[in-house]
């Protein structure tokens, strides 16, 4: 069954460092990759998708995610963090019958001053 | 601007009642979902629609119920077999890209049994 492990429940970085969050999948054919973000007490947003092609993904509040099938990950980065980047992460892949997407336990972003 | 409408945003209910939870959509998107997230364990589906009249148990169905009368809406009944019911509970509808289906949510509803 496709599913998407995420091994960090929470991260914490200073406010102007790099980011990289981890997303592992497992999936029979090449994957749809997507993470999505969401804001205390809000809905999820769409980062940035994987469909096909280039390897490397470029998302909405700069991020990026870099698609590696021989380590079947999906790890999404953002060189400098900011303030507001303080949520929940969630990668996600689409289902067995691909009607609907399975999600990770989300990995936690606090941003320190 | 075309989006996802959940109502109400917070709700508290006794023991015992049901409950229903509204999700509109104005986009225009046949496919519809409802998840329940649960601090530390993700999304978990409940329910989901791909057609007018026609809707699928996901993960954890018992408890719920749904009706798909109108392609814009999706409500959810939390009914009083649910024994775990305080949760947020997001609604989220799909459009077709590339051979995947993109969901967009609502901002949620946050149950509360007392």
């Amino acid at each position: 069954a496709q599913s998407v492990t995420q091994p960090d429940i929470h991260i914490t970085v200073s406010e102007g460092a790099s980011l990289e969050l981890r997303c592992n999948y497992s999936y029979g054919a090449t994957p749809y990759l997507f993470w999505y973000v969401q804001s205390p007490g809000q809905g999820l947003q769409l980062l940035l998708k994987y469909f096909s092609g280039d390897t490397l993904v470029q998302g909405i509040k700069g991020f990026e995610a870099e698609f590696k099938r021989s380590q079947s990950s999906f790890n999404l980065r953002k060189p400098s963090v900011h303030w507001s980047d303080a949520a929940e992460y969630f990668c996600a892949v689409p289902s067995c019958s691909a009607r609907q997407l399975t999600f990770g336990s989300g990995t936690q972003l606090t941003v320190l001053p | 601007d075309g989006g996802i409408t959940q109502s109400p945003k917070y709700l508290f209910r006794k023991e015992g009642q049901n409950v229903t939870l509204s999700c509109e959509q104005n986009l225009n998107h046949d496919a519809m979902y409802w998840y329940r997230q649960d601090p530390g364990q993700g999304l978990r589906l409940i329910y989901y629609s791909q057609i007018v009249n026609d809707f699928q148990k996901g993960d954890i169905a018992e408890g719920y119920s749904v009706s798909r009368e109108k392609k814009e809406s999706f409500p959810l009944t939390v009914t009083s077999a649910q024994k775990n019911p305080t949760a947020f509970y997001l609604c989220a509808s799909s459009e077709r890209r590339d051979g995947a289906n993109v969901l967009t949510f609502g901002a949620g509803s946050r149950l509360t049994v007392l």
